[in-house]
């Protein structure tokens, strides 16, 4: 079955710093969504990419997808202390209906 | 945006009883839910897709007698999780998209039921 892996598992960044996740997928996707996790919380929806090579940006977060749709990251630049979480990206396969999640990247940031 | 509730967000019940979670979605339909279970530190596995009006679909290795999914309505999904043992404590979530199509769309998530069983 479809496997999304995720890379690094845990992030300790300098705040001010930035830093990338990336998000690999087994199998080519019809799309990618990427969630957070704030510690004791449930995941938010952050945003959806659908076109291959779409790069969207939220303030300092850069989400890109990959060409071969496959592929994902998330750049943060400038870190926050209110960036601490998880970070999940989640893929749907082209002929499925369901998310399958990462293992998440756990960021921690130093101040 | 859309919310999502969940009902009890923790419990705590001995070994063989069975505990009842709700997922409610309160300001719009959903014909479709979906049911994660999340393990300390670990990602959100799916379990099941709850289906309005049919049977839930189970993931593999996902025992469906033993986690018992009722879509009552276009707002309401139950799991009940029958006989609960130590090893079913865990962090269950559940999800809706946002609108009556699954695909393409967001998933908002409900706070999660934290179970622990003794």
């Amino acid at each position: 079955g479809q496997q999304v892996m995720q890379i690094p598992q845990y992030q300790h960044v300098q705040e001010g710093e930035d830093f990338t996740t990336y998000c690999n997928s087994s199998t080519t996707l019809s799309n990618i969504q990427w969630y957070k996790q704030r510690p004791g919380g449930h995941p938010v929806f952050l945003i959806q990419l659908v076109k291959s090579g779409e790069v969207k940006k939220q303030k300092r977060l850069t989400f890109q997808f990959g060409e071969a749709k496959k592929n994902s990251s998330l750049h943060i630049t400038a870190t926050q202390t209110t960036d601490v979480g998880t970070y999940f990206c989640a893929g749907r396969e082209a002929a499925g209906n369901k998310l399958t999640f990462g293992g998440g990247t756990r960021v921690l940031v130093k101040p | 945006g859309a919310v999502v509730s969940q009902h009890p967000s923790w419990v705590i019940c001995k070994s063989g009883t069975s505990v009842k979670i709700e997922c409610r979605s309160l300001d719009f339909q959903a014909t479709t839910m979906f049911w994660y279970r999340q393990f300390p530190k670990q990602s959100l596995m799916l379990m099941a897709t709850s289906n309005e009006g049919s049977k839930a679909t189970y993931e593999q290795g996902v025992e469906k007698d033993k986690f018992l999914i009722n879509h009552a309505s276009l707002t309401l999904s139950t799991l009940t999780v029958t006989s609960a043992h130590p090893e079913d404590s865990s962090f269950y979530i559940c999800s809706a998209p946002n609108s009556g199509r699954v695909l393409n769309n967001e998933q908002f998530f409900g706070p999660g039921t934290r179970l622990t069983v003794l």
